[in-house]
């Protein structure tokens, strides 16, 4: 089956602190793409980074950086000096090969950054 | 500027009222989709149509009913049918395959009293 958990339901960190986001994926297709996506309060999904199955390189933007292992079906998300402004609810996402029309998201991970 | 365009914000209705939500694109996507946003639920995708004049159900299509007539409209229409029909709703597009993410409104949030 397919699947994407994001066991933390909610995490709230100090301003400056690292903090990492668990996304857990399942399923049987060996070529899919992974996303995350960012959900400030305005309510619009913010399209953060892709990421497909055959590559496992980790990618670092600025604050953000993803670490993708196949081996443990994970693709994980940190935010290094956290600020208020990282607020937000933040989804990770699964879409499979010949399965177009369908992403799978998780139930998401409520960041609050305190000042 | 491209974007994805839902409306309106708020929206009231009583009770076995049916309500049709707006969704239009300006981004030339072939692709449109619908989903449906609870707390702790994460997104579940009620509809989505590939082209012109043709859609398919996604995992909760029941009490919900949608046309595509125009590349850039997806209007839903929640019926009285729908027995849970208090959610945020999510309209997005896409411009290619499984590899492409997806653009977002802003949502629309449905309130049934």
């Amino acid at each position: 089956a397919q699947k994407v958990t994001q066991a933390q339901t909610e995490i709230s960190v100090v301003e400056k602190e690292d903090v990492t986001l668990d996304c857990v994926y399942e399923t049987r297709d060996t070529t899919y793409y992974l996303f995350w996506y960012k959900q400030p309060p305005s309510g619009e999904l913010v399209f953060l980074i892709r990421r497909n199955s055959f590559d496992e390189q980790n990618e670092i933007s600025g604050r953000y950086s993803w670490n993708f292992q196949k081996s443990t079906s994970s693709f994980n998300f940190t935010i290094t000096a956290s600020q208020v402004v990282d607020s937000a609810v933040y989804f990770c996402a699964l879409s499979e090969v010949g399965r177009t029309y369908k992403y799978i998201f998780g139930t998401g991970t409520r960041l609050k950054v305190l000042a | 500027d491209g974007g994805i365009t839902q409306s309106p914000k708020y929206l009231f209705r009583k009770e076995g009222q049916n309500v049709t939500l707006s969704c239009e694109q300006n981004l030339n996507h072939d692709a449109m989709y619908w989903y449906r946003q609870d707390p702790g639920q994460g997104l579940r995708l009620i509809y989505y149509s590939q082209i012109v004049n043709d859609f398919q159900k996604g995992d909760i299509a029941e009490g919900y009913s949608v046309s595509r007539e125009k590349k850039e409209s997806f209007p839903l229409t929640v019926t009285s049918a729908q027995k849970n029909p208090t959610a945020f709703y999510l309209c997005a597009s896409r411009d290619g395959g499984y590899n492409s993410p997806l653009h977002f409104g802003n949502g629309t949030r449905l309130t049934v009293t």
